[in-house]
């Protein structure tokens, strides 16, 4: 089955550590994407690539870095110097161009403690 | 600038019941894609429709179905005959086919309508 998939589902961090959220896709999509959801708000963008070895700045980066070795992978790191990292996070593809519908994955729920 | 409204918070309907889903964009551009994606309690954005801004056919697939309405600026989501598998949030978004100020391109999401189903 083609797909995106993310892992883990849920995952618990200490504050002042990073942690690196798992991103894969099979579709074979040139276009990756990682967004933040907040309880009651709408998705934000936080990184995206457009091709291997490239990438983006959304509009909420900072504290955030991410890699794109892999057309497959794209795995963000959540690091101690992001203020909220409590999130949702959301993971998508898409064919190419940005207008191009995007697909998502199951989804990351982290939780700093 | 470019934004996404999705004025209804949350809605309760009882299952049989038609419900409409508003949403209401802003954009400068002529060209510019509309999509609805559904978010079921498991958390995955499931897509359900794409439109361009050239094509305001109204779109219907099963109980489900599109208004789009260029002169006001809305993409209004109707479910006919609700169902409680219905119950999720549901987003609009935005993407414009011209690079943003800042060199991108700008996928924008509503805040999203909770709809609950009762049975």
């Amino acid at each position: 089955d083609g797909g995106i998939t993310q892992s883990p589902k849920y995952l618990f961090r200490k504050e002042g550590q990073n942690v690196t959220l798992s991103c894969e896709q099979n579709l074979n999509h040139d276009a990756m994407y990682w967004y933040r959801q907040d309880p009651g708000q709408g998705l934000r963008l936080i990184y995206y690539s457009q091709i291997v070895n490239d990438f983006q700045k959304g509009d909420i980066a900072e504290g955030y870095s991410v890699s794109r070795e892999k057309k497959e992978s794209f795995p963000l790191t959540v690091t101690s110097a992001q203020k909220n990292p409590t999130a949702f996070y959301l993971c998508a593809s898409s064919i190419g161009q940005e207008t191009d519908t995007q697909y998502f994955g199951p989804g990351t729920r982290l939780t700093v403690l | 600038a470019q934004k996404v409204t999705q004025a209804q918070t949350e809605i309760s309907v009882v299952e049989k019941e038609d419900v409409t889903l508003d949403c209401v964009y802003e954009t400068r551009d002529t060209t510019y894609y509309l999509f609805w994606y559904k978010q079921p309690p498991s958390g995955e954005l499931v897509f359900l429709i794409r439109r361009n801004s050239f094509d305001e056919q109204n779109e219907i697939s099963g109980r489900y179905s599109w208004n789009f309405q260029k002169s006001t600026s809305s993409f209004n989501f109707t479910i006919t005959a609700s169902q409680v598998v219905d119950s999720a949030v549901y987003f609009c978004a935005l993407s414009e086919a011209t690079l943003g100020t800042s060199g991108t391109y700008k996928y924008i999401f509503g805040t999203g309508t909770r709809l609950k189903v009762l049975a």
